[in-house]
């Protein structure tokens, strides 16, 4: 049974670089089947997907956060990482991981990590 | 604003049939994209609960279905119960400028 944890600060100040890191057990990030990507969640809002990884480096991110995002993947460590710089109280949001399938164009995350609450404030 | 729309709310009664639709256009689901499903209850991280406009991963039971025709697809629960009040949202992929991974912006089922 694969499964997904997320781990960060909690509280990031405004103007700074949000860190959060996913690791994953019971199966290996290093498999071609999938990609692996982080999806927020506003407080009493909807989901919005931020961005993806495969395990080789390639990436492919939601052009809205483009400019301020990296993700990337320590597969020795099992893990994948994201970086979202320039913080903004909009920013806060539960943060998720999640195993993402990729099939030509069509996608899907099959396998969610619990989440974790990213605060945004001063 | 999400570009798939999703009502904001549905409800029924225990042991009644509920439906939930996931509006795209031609950039997404109109397009030919799957459309997938996640449960969300309280407090929980989202649940994978259908793929591929129709199929049902394993463990999820078959009172809840899915299905896709032209610029919409529908999340149907049948024999509703307690335990399925949560939100639902829909997923696709949108080939315009949005982010190719578009979520709906979720509908809260209360069950009466």
């Amino acid at each position: 049974q694969m499964q997904l944890q997320e781990s960060g600060p909690g509280l990031v100040k405004p103007s700074e670089t949000l860190s959060l890191t996913c690791t994953v057990s019971g199966g290996s990030i290093s498999r071609s089947s999938y990609y692996w990507g982080w999806i927020r969640q506003p407080p009493g809002k909807g989901l919005e997907w931020i961005g993806s990884i495969y395990y080789s480096g390639i990436t492919y991110y939601n052009p809205s956060l483009k400019s301020r995002l990296t993700i990337s993947v320590d597969t020795s460590k099992n893990q994948f990482s994201l970086k979202l710089s320039s913080v903004t109280a909009a920013d806060t949001a539960v943060y998720y991981c999640a195993r993402h399938v990729r099939y030509g164009d069509n996608s899907r995350f099959d396998s969610w990590g619990q989440g974790t609450l990213l605060t945004v404030s001063s | 604003q999400s570009v798939l729309t999703q009502p904001p709310s549905v409800s029924g009664a225990p042991g009644q049939r509920v439906t939930i639709s996931c509006t795209g256009s031609s950039s997404n689901i109109g397009a030919g994209y799957d459309v997938h499903w996640y449960q969300q209850l309280p407090g929980t991280a989202p649940r994978f609960l259908i793929y591929g406009n129709t199929n049902r991963p394993s463990g999820v039971p078959d009172r809840f279905s899915g299905s896709k025709s032209g610029t919409s697809a529908t999340l149907a629960i049948t024999g509703l119960q307690a335990e399925d009040e949560a939100d639902y949202y829909c997923q696709s992929y949108d080939s315009s400028l949005s982010g190719y991974v578009v979520f709906g912006g979720g509908t809260k089922l209360t069950v009466l």
